[in-house]
């Protein structure tokens, strides 16, 4: 299985961008990237996902090196509530399914 | 509207008394996953199921057993629950190739 390795923790201030590093280097040329996001007590939640072109929604972009062993997620604008423990996700393929493999996440702090 | 329910949101049971966490979903979604997540770790899948297909993780304990009596519904057996089986408990479905997994907010289970 594809392994991710992140920053343990990152901060930013409130306002500007924050940038969240991701090491995937044994990644298979099938497997997607997916990030996810997991405020205290509740569920993960789905922020954006990627194969090899950088992509961008209306919460963070997503940026992929060519050789594909490394990722970025932006949050362009990093407020209060994006204080939360950020996961990289290898999405791993099986014989008939997927499965998420999460990395061991980045806790970011956003400051005032 | 939440589209992933799990049920109860807290858990509490006796040591080595069988205990059942529930988790539906509104989606149609063909695949479930059940992750297993300790306090300061990241969620650890325990198994998947691709319609009725079953995928066990490799090293999932035999105590822990699933069911999916229908698309909607999927069930985690603790069969003996041990103090190191306290965790939130969280499932999440999927459907497609390309897409994200949605989360439920988890079970808290404490083994007393």
């Amino acid at each position: 299985d594809a392994k991710t390795t992140q920053p343990t923790s990152m901060d930013c201030a409130e306002g500007r961008a924050a940038n969240l590093p991701c090491n995937h280097s044994t990644i298979s040329g099938n497997e997607y990237v997916y990030w996810y996001r997991q405020i205290h007590s509740q569920g993960p939640q789905y922020i954006i996902h990627g194969l090899k072109n950088n992509e961008t929604n209306e919460m963070a972009s997503l940026i992929i090196t060519e050789d594909r062993k490394s990722s970025t997620l932006i949050l362009p604008h990093a407020t209060l509530r994006d204080t939360a423990v950020y996961y990289c996700i290898v999405r791993v393929r099986m014989d008939s399914s997927y499965k998420l493999i999460f990395g061991s996440g980045t806790r970011l702090l956003v400051r005032p | 509207d939440a589209m992933v329910i799990q049920n109860p949101r807290y858990q509490v049971t006796q040591f080595g008394k069988p205990v059942t966490l529930s988790c539906s979903q509104t989606l149609n979604h063909n695949v479930m996953y059940w992750y297993q997540q300790k306090s300061s770790q990241a969620p650890k899948l325990l198994f998947h199921y691709y319609d009725k297909d079953f995928n066990n993780e490799a090293d999932t304990p035999d105590n822990f057993q699933s069911r999916r009596p229908n698309t909607s519904f999927c069930f985690l057996d603790i069969r003996s629950p041990g103090l190191g089986d306290a965790a939130m408990y969280l499932c999440a479905s999927r459907t497609g190739l390309n897409t994200e997994a949605f989360f439920g907010q988890g079970t808290r289970l404490t083994v007393v």
